[in-house]
Parts: C-alpha cells; sequence; structure tokens
C-alpha cells in the first residue's frame, strides 16, 4: 500500500451532470475524510468517516453532496446536478485511530473538478 | 476571525538559503496540534512537520523546522537550504482539542527557490 489513491484525476462534466469520486485510503486507517479546494484557497473539511459511519458533515455540503465509505474501506463523494460552484479540487485523506499518534492525515493527489 | 493566518501570498528565495513562512492561529482550546504541508503543482499536500501545544521543544524534521512561540500564537515554518524542488504552496493548518479530526488550513503561500 503506498498511500491514499483518488480516481479519477481529472474530471470535466456538464453543469447538471452527476459526478462520482473515489477514495481508496491506507488499509490500516479507519478514518477518512473528505475537503475540497478552491483557488487560491486552503482545503476546507466537507466530511469524516470512522470506519463506515459517517460522523460529521459540513454545513459546505449541500444536499446535493453524499459520500459513503461501504464496509469502511474505499469512500465514494458523489455531486448531483453539479453546478459551476462545484468546480474544485476534491481531496480526501485517511489517518490512524485516537491514540495512534498525532501525526497529520495522509492526502491523496485529489480529483480535480471543472464544471461547464 | 481566520483561525489561521497565512499573511506572505508568494516568497522568493535564492537556492541554498534559509526561508521563514509564517503562520499565527487563533484558538482558545489549550490542547492543539499545528501543521505544515507542501502541495507541489501536481495536487497532493504532503506532510512535513507537526507540534503540540504542549511540546516544549521546537519540531524539527531534517531541513524543516517550526519555529513555535506559543504566546504570540506563531507558528512559523524555516526551511533551510532551499532546493529548487522546494518550490510549491505551503499551507499552515491546525486541529483543535485531543479528540477532534478536522484541520482549518490557511490560505497558503507560494515559495518560489530562484537558481
Amino acid at each position: 500500500d503506498t498511500g491514499v489513491s483518488q480516481d479519477p484525476r481529472h474530471k470535466i462534466t456538464k453543469r447538471g451532470q452527476n459526478v462520482t469520486f473515489r477514495c481508496d485510503p491506507i488499509s490500516e486507517h479507519n478514518r477518512l475524510y473528505w475537503y475540497r479546494q478552491t483557488l487560491g484557497q486552503g482545503p476546507e473539511f466537507l466530511t469524516y468517516f470512522q470506519n463506515e459511519a459517517q460522523l460529521e458533515k459540513s454545513r459546505l455540503l449541500s444536499d446535493r453532496f453524499s459520500a459513503e465509505r461501504p464496509k469502511g474501506s474505499f469512500s465514494t463523494l458523489e455531486i448531483q446536478r453539479t453546478e459551476q460552484g462545484d468546480s474544485a479540487m476534491y481531496l480526501c485523506a485517511s489517518s490512524p485511530g485516537a491514540g495512534q499518534g498525532n501525526y497529520g492525515y495522509t492526502f491523496g493527489s485529489g480529483t480535480r473538478l471543472t464544471v461547464v | 476571525a481566520q483561525k489561521i493566518t497565512q499573511t506572505q501570498p508568494g516568497m522568493f528565495v535564492q537556492e541554498k538559503e534559509a526561508v521563514t513562512l509564517d503562520c499565527t492561529y487563533d484558538t482558545s482550546d489549550p490542547s492543539y496540534g499545528l501543521f505544515w504541508y507542501k502541495q507541489p503543482s501536481s495536487g497532493e499536500m504532503i506532510f512535513l512537520i507537526y507540534q503540540g501545544s504542549y511540546d516544549q521543544q521546537n519540531a524539527t524534521e531534517g531541513r524543516y523546522s517550526l519555529n513555535f512561540q506559543k504566546a504570540r500564537k506563531s507558528a512559523n515554518l524555516v526551511i533551510s537550504a532551499s532546493q529548487l524542488g522546494d518550490s510549491a504552496m505551503y499551507f499552515c493548518a491546525m486541529r483543535e482539542g485531543r479528540s477532534n479530526y478536522k484541520l482549518t488550513f490557511g490560505k497558503g503561500t507560494l515559495l518560489t527557490v530562484n537558481p
């Protein structure tokens, strides 16, 4: 296992279409996070999973967004009826559970979404 | 108020020289952690260094060191002997509380290393 994998790396979609991104975390990490990064900004928290349970969702995550992590392994982030404002880099990260070190997450390379 | 402030949108440094990237933070929680990440043009966020609020000594990791001034609420990143490959965006981030998991990021500083 060499790190966090995200697929696809780039996605161009037409406004109104649905898109789905996948994240494969480091296998021994039970925590998984999604962040969104717009141009010129730092990443912003979207949602967090511990194993298969989605424990928190940011207000940034509108009803058009849904995330899942079946069986506590990979995760998907779906955006329905995409809007131009959804254009951003979507970053996935994973980390060990509590008590397993304070060091930062391991991030994937991100999925860059462009809505035209 | 912003929790993480990075006041330098861009910085330039000559190869082999040292550079300091500024970060100030705002929290009322006595327990917190401060992180620095590097983001090259490829997009991946690369963890560089961590400082806990109760750590007595400044963190160091190879050419990276964190100048932690708790009373001033600053956590500046020092990169010694800059290399061309250090050119990237650098983000300061904070995690508040012992059991919290979210990172709050600053807006970043674009570092350019000149040959």
